[in-house]
């Protein structure tokens, strides 16, 4: 069955360090999304890319970078800069053009430690 | 760009009562309105949508209405049973979608036994 997959779910990182969470999807879609959401929040964009080798910033895209080397993935970098990484973070794709909604990931949970 | 606002944030209903989630949005060019179910810890999930060539959806216990001239749309869940409790997301993207879909903050409901 095509479907959209994250990993890890879970994930904790040290203070000062870089993490990359994966993002992977096979239902031939050329939109990729990346979201945070923070507790009781709502969905915030990070970066989102329409084709291969092109991505654009969203509305806090600072401390985060992604690259899609590939159509099916779209990994995103938490790096160091970014000062309050702990939150639930979520992977979309969809067509071009997003008319038939956005498929969403389940999800990877990432805490500072 | 395009801007929704979803109302209200919580939402407590008695089992078997029905619930009524509204949103607005602000650029009449929006043609596309999906509506998400999102149960704790995992990714949202598609659960009914509308075009706006279409007034009304029904798909069993839940429907979609779309008001154009007054810029808003309204998900109806009828028999609510515990498993609805979720929060819910409501979206609405523009013609040519270049930047995507663009999301209310979401309602928590809650179905009291």
């Amino acid at each position: 069955d095509g479907g959209i997959t994250q990993s890890p779910k879970y994930l904790f990182r040290k203070e000062g360090q870089n993490v990359t969470l994966s993002c992977e999807q096979n239902l031939n879609h050329d939109a990729m999304y990346w979201y945070r959401q923070d507790p009781g929040q709502g969905l915030r964009l990070i970066y989102y890319s329409q084709i291969v080798n092109d991505f654009q910033k969203g509305d806090i895209a600072e401390g985060y970078s992604v690259s899609r080397e590939k159509k099916e993935s779209f990994p995103l970098t938490v790096t160091s800069a970014q000062k309050n990484p702990t939150a639930f973070y979520l992977c979309a794709s969809s067509k071009l053009g997003a008319q038939d909604g956005y498929t969403f990931g389940s999800g990877t949970r990432l805490t500072v430690v | 760009g395009e801007n929704v606002e979803q109302h209200p944030s919580t939402l407590s209903v008695q089992e078997g009562d029905s619930a009524v989630i509204k949103c607005t949005y602000s650029d009449s060019a929006s043609n596309y309105f999906p509506w998400y179910k999102q149960e704790l810890g995992k990714g949202p999930q598609l659960i009914i949508d509308i075009r706006s060539n279409v007034g009304e959806k029904k798909d069993q216990r839940i429907a979609v209405t779309l008001n154009k001239t007054a810029k808003h749309f309204s998900l109806h869940i009828t028999e609510t049973q515990p498993e609805d409790s979720a929060v819910y997301f409501c979206a609405a993207i523009t013609g040519g979608g270049a930047d995507g879909l663009t999301f209310g903050k979401g309602t928590h409901l809650i179905i009291q036994p």
